[in-house]
């Protein structure tokens, strides 16, 4: 098993471009969540996603969307990125029992300039 | 909504010595606590949790208790190594799968 794996490692934007982050899992978890890493604030929730073809809002939605159209993949996308949204970006997933254990992709990098 | 609480955020221990984290949490309702290592260009990993019905776990070198009527829980790792050294993340939840983080702690375990 792979587990949740993250596509890409690392990308350079500028200020105005779109991109979409894809996170993927081998593990049929149903639940699958979107993290960024800011220095001093550890993680907040984006988005998550409590199932195929459902998306919800977390902590700090604004400038993201996201879709789960297959089960297996959760997408993150930037319409038009801002610096701002410079940060470490991470995906992960769980399985729909209450109090399953959520595992960690390796992360995106990102920088907006 | 949940807000969890971490200290210290630093912490140098000398190898062989304890470490201890403390956490805090608003929600009463919450109910399971994990704690994250997260090793430098990583993503974090499970690595002890407990749960509400339960004052203290143990796994090796590495406990966690929780106090619910005061809504703190702790980690306490003994005889540090070296690869011990990574920031850890405690985080709460009620169960649904919304976890709160912590802000971290860095940890550095010097020879």
């Amino acid at each position: 098993n792979a587990g949740v794996t993250q596509t890409p490692k690392f990308r350079v934007l500028k200020t105005g471009q779109s991109m979409t982050l894809l996170c993927a899992q081998d593990m049929n978890h149903e639940y699958m969540y979107w993290y960024r890493q800011d220095p001093g604030m550890g993680l907040r929730l984006i988005h998550y996603s409590v199932g195929e073809g459902t998306t919800a809002k977390g902590e700090v939605p604004d400038g993201y969307n996201v879709s789960r159209l297959k089960k297996q993949n959760f997408l993150l996308g930037l319409e038009s990125a801002a610096p701002s949204q410079t940060s470490v970006y991470f995906c992960a997933s769980r399985t729909g029992t209450k109090g399953g254990t959520q595992y960690f992709g390796p992360g995106t990098r990102l920088t907006v300039l | 909504g949940e807000n969890v609480e971490q200290h210290p955020s630093t912490l140098s221990v000398q190898e062989g010595d304890s470490a201890v984290i403390k956490c805090t949490y608003s929600d009463s309702a919450s109910n399971y606590f994990p704690w994250y290592k997260q090793e430098l260009g990583k993503g974090p990993q499970l690595i002890i949790d407990i749960r509400s019905n339960v004052g203290e776990k143990k796994d090796q070198r590495i406990a966690v208790t929780l106090n619910k009527t005061a809504k703190h829980f702790s980690l306490h790792i003994t005889e540090t190594q070296p690869e011990d050294s990574a920031v850890y993340f405690c985080a709460a939840t009620s169960g649904w799968g919304k976890l709160q983080f912590g802000a971290g702690t860095q940890v550095v375990v010097t020879p």
